[in-house]
């Protein structure tokens, strides 16, 4: 079955600078991998998402890459604010079902 | 749209009791997805419903059970309680687009078991 794998766990970046976060999978069939944040206290929320026939899309300060070949996507935050201190979590979708990464926990420093 | 609702938000249960949370997906969907999250993990899948039939099934023991009505409403019930089963308990709505769902989740309800 499908396994999706995150790096970093947790990510500390100076406010203003870019953050990176990637996610491989296993299951060469997945064809949609959307990324979410969750804020504490809340649900995740959906931020952007990639399906598989395009390599990158991006919104605002927010885009994601999906590279098909060698099976990794990443989320790229450019010009990080406070409001950007979350957890972010990726997913791979496979015959409907949503594959999820553990997390990781982006913090921005003043 | 009115975006997915879950009650309650906080629930205090003591060690074998029992509990039930109810989600209310967004209106038009017909499908929600529930979902177990613990301090420092990730999302742990425990069941999808569609159309009343659960679809898929995660790897959680048979207290941890489902159901969903003609209204799409849905609710999970979790039997004789364990202090492990505190956890912050997540329902996603589901929109269908071609091959794949789209989820967008509740606030969630937060179980505490003493």
């Amino acid at each position: 079955g499908e396994n999706v794998e995150q790096h970093p766990s947790t990510l500390s970046v100076q406010e203003g600078d870019s953050a990176v976060i990637k996610c491989t999978y296993s299951d060469s069939a997945s064809n949609y991998f959307p990324w979410y944040k969750q804020e504490l206290g809340k649900g995740p929320q959906l931020i952007i998402d990639i399906r598989s026939n395009v390599g990158e899309k991006k919104d605002q300060r927010i885009a994601v890459t999906l590279n098909k070949t060698a099976k990794h996507f990443s989320l790229h935050i450019t010009e990080t604010q406070p409001e950007d201190s979350a957890v972010y979590f990726c997913a791979a979708s496979s015959n409907y079902q949503l594959i999820w990464g553990a997390g990781t926990k982006l913090i921005i420093k003043p | 749209k009115a975006g997915v609702t879950q009650t309650p938000r906080y629930l205090i249960k003591t060690r074998g009791q029992q509990v039930t949370l109810s989600c209310s997906p967004i209106s038009g969907h017909r499908s929600v997805s529930w979902y177990q999250q613990t301090p420092g993990q990730g999302l742990q899948f425990l069941f999808e419903y569609f159309s009343e039939t659960q679809r898929n099934k995660g790897n959680f023991p048979g207290r941890f059970s489902g159901r969903q009505f003609s209204n799409s409403r849905s609710e999970m019930n979790v039997s004789t309680l364990e202090l492990g089963d505190s956890a912050l308990y997540l329902c996603a709505s589901l929109r269908t687009s071609g091959s794949l769902n789209e989820q967008f989740f509740g606030p969630g309800t937060r179980l505490t078991v003493l």
